[in-house]
């Protein structure tokens, strides 16, 4: 069964403080490993496309990497407007287009 | 600018009424996608489109209804049958099945009392 879990649920940093948000997957035939951030009462928000393992994307405080059996989005010196829940998804096995999601992790940073 | 644009942004209906929310894209796109979020629970698939006149059950479609007559537009209607429909509900859009990431509109709150 095609399954994708965040961890931690939440995270609190303070300014400055660099951390890693972790997103495990098990899916049969990676096509691709999604990151958005999402801000409360709006949709998520397109981040990264990571396709195979070694990969690695950059934005800003941003970088995403990939393994065989999960991701993780590090976050360098992060500042007060990177408060947000960040979410990974990746595509179902069954070849719909559908997109499995973590339940996501909530990140506050403060001044 | 090309996106999704979902109205309205709050809705608020009384138990037994049935309600329809909107969803267009100007970003001429294939695949369309009603997702649910509820805290705690990430997103969950109700109905997805990948042609104009054809769609498929997601996850938890139970009390929901679709229709793909236009391929700018999917519209999703929350039903009397759905259990528990408060919720955040999320439009999404992709150029084609298996093709890349979705893009979002920013949701309808729908509130049931």
């Amino acid at each position: 069964e095609d399954q994708v879990t965040q961890s931690p649920e939440a995270l609190r940093l303070q300014e400055g403080e660099s951390s890693s948000l972790n997103c495990s997957y098990t899916v049969s035939g990676l096509r691709g490993l999604f990151w958005y951030r999402q801000d409360p009462g709006k949709g998520p928000e397109f981040l990264f496309t990571l396709y195979s393992a070694g990969e690695e994307k950059e934005k800003e405080r941003l970088k995403a990497t990939l393994t065989k059996k999960e991701s993780f989005l590090h976050i360098t010196a992060p500042k007060p407007e990177d408060s947000a829940t960040y979410l990974c998804a990746v595509p179902s096995s069954s070849n719909t287009g559908k997109l499995i999601f973590g339940q996501g992790t909530t990140l506050q940073v403060k001044p | 600018d090309g996106g999704i644009t979902q109205s309205p942004k709050y809705l608020f209906r009384k138990e037994g009424q049935n309600v329809t929310l909107s969803c267009e894209q100007n970003l001429n796109h294939d695949a369309m996608y009603w997702y649910r979020q509820d805290p705690g629970q990430g997103l969950r698939l109700i109905y997805y489109s990948q042609i104009v006149n054809d769609f498929q059950k997601g996850d938890i479609a139970e009390g929901y209804s679709v229709s793909r007559e236009k391929k700018e537009s999917f519209p999703l209607t929350v039903t009397s049958a759905q259990k528990n429909p408060t919720a955040f509900y999320l439009c999404a859009s992709s150029p084609g099945q298996g093709a890349g990431p979705l893009h979002f509109g920013n949701g309808t709150r729908l509130t049931v009392t």
